[in-house]
C-alpha cells in the first residue's frame, strides 16, 4: 500500500521556539494532506487540510498563525508550530487520502510526539 | 462537535474471546472506516464499509453499518494479545475527503 513518512518521530523543544514537522508521500502524489492532533488517551482532532499550491484550510478554533502549514510539492507538506508552549505538547499525525474515488482508505504517517519544556 | 462517539471507552478481555466495539456518528456519510492504533504510533487501516453496505468481513473482523441509526460495530473474533490497541471509527462525508474520527475504544487482550 501507499506509504506516508513523517519526520521527526519525536522532538523536544524549549518554550518560544518553533518546530517543523514534515509529512511525505513516498510512492504517490498527494494534492491534499491532513494534519491531526491527538492528546493522550484521546481521539484524533483534525487541525487543518493542506492543499498543494494553495492556502491550508483550518478547522474552527485552530490558530493559523501558530500552526503554519506549507504544501510546497505534491509529495511534501510541513507543519510548523511557532512559538511553542507547553500546552502545544501533543502527538501530531499527518495523513493523505487514497487515490481514486472517495471509497478508499487514508494513509497515515507514524506521528510526531512534541514535548515543549 | 462532529466527532462520533464510541463505546465502550475501554474493553478488557481474555485471549480467545470476542471483542465488540460500537460507533455512532452524526451526519450522512459516504463511508465508514475502522482504524487501529498501537500506543504512540500512527494509524493502520482495518476495513472500510460503504454507506450502501450493511456488513463486511475481513479475516477475524466483522463490521456492520446501520445508516438509519447512524451506527456501526466492529467485531474481532478469537482475540489475541497482539490485538491490544486503540480502535477508532472514522467517517467520510459525501463530497469531502477528510475523515472525522470517533472517540475510540482501548482494547486490552490478556493472555
Amino acid at each position: 500500500g501507499a506509504v506516508v513518512s513523517q519526520h521527526p518521530s519525536w522532538v523536544i523543544c524549549k518554550s518560544g521556539t518553533s518546530v517543523k514537522i514534515e509529512c511525505r508521500s513516498l510512492d504517490f502524489q498527494a494534492t491534499t494532506m491532513f494534519w491531526y492532533r491527538q492528546f493522550p488517551k484521546q481521539s484524533l482532532m483534525l487541525m487543518a487540510t493542506s492543499n498543494e499550491g494553495s492556502k491550508a484550510t483550518y478547522e474552527q478554533g485552530v490558530e493559523k498563525d501558530k500552526f503554519l502549514i506549507n504544501h510546497a510539492s505534491l509529495t511534501l507538506s510541513t507543519l510548523t508550530v511557532t512559538s511553542a508552549h507547553p500546552e502545544d505538547s501533543s502527538f501530531y499525525i499527518c495523513s493523505a487520502p487514497g487515490q481514486g474515488t472517495q471509497n478508499t482508505e487514508a494513509f497515515f504517517g507514524q506521528g510526531t510526539r512534541l514535548t515543549v519544556v | 462537535s462532529q466527532q462520533g462517539e464510541e463505546d465502550p471507552q475501554a474493553l478488557s478481555i481474555q485471549e480467545g474471546e470476542n471483542a465488540t466495539m460500537n460507533c455512532s456518528y452524526k451526519t450522512s456519510i459516504n463511508n465508514l472506516q475502522w482504524y487501529r492504533q498501537n500506543s504512540g504510533r500512527g494509524l493502520v487501516h482495518l476495513i472500510l464499509i460503504r454507506s450502501n453496505e450493511r456488513e463486511k468481513h475481513s479475516g477475524r473482523l466483522r463490521v456492520t453499518l446501520d445508516t438509519s441509526k447512524k451506527s456501526s460495530s466492529l467485531l474481532i473474533t478469537a482475540s489475541r494479545a497482539a490485538d491490544t490497541a486503540s480502535y477508532f471509527c472514522a467517517t467520510r462525508n459525501t463530497g469531502f475527503q477528510k475523515l472525522v474520527f470517533g472517540t475510540g475504544t482501548r482494547l486490552l487482550v490478556s493472555p
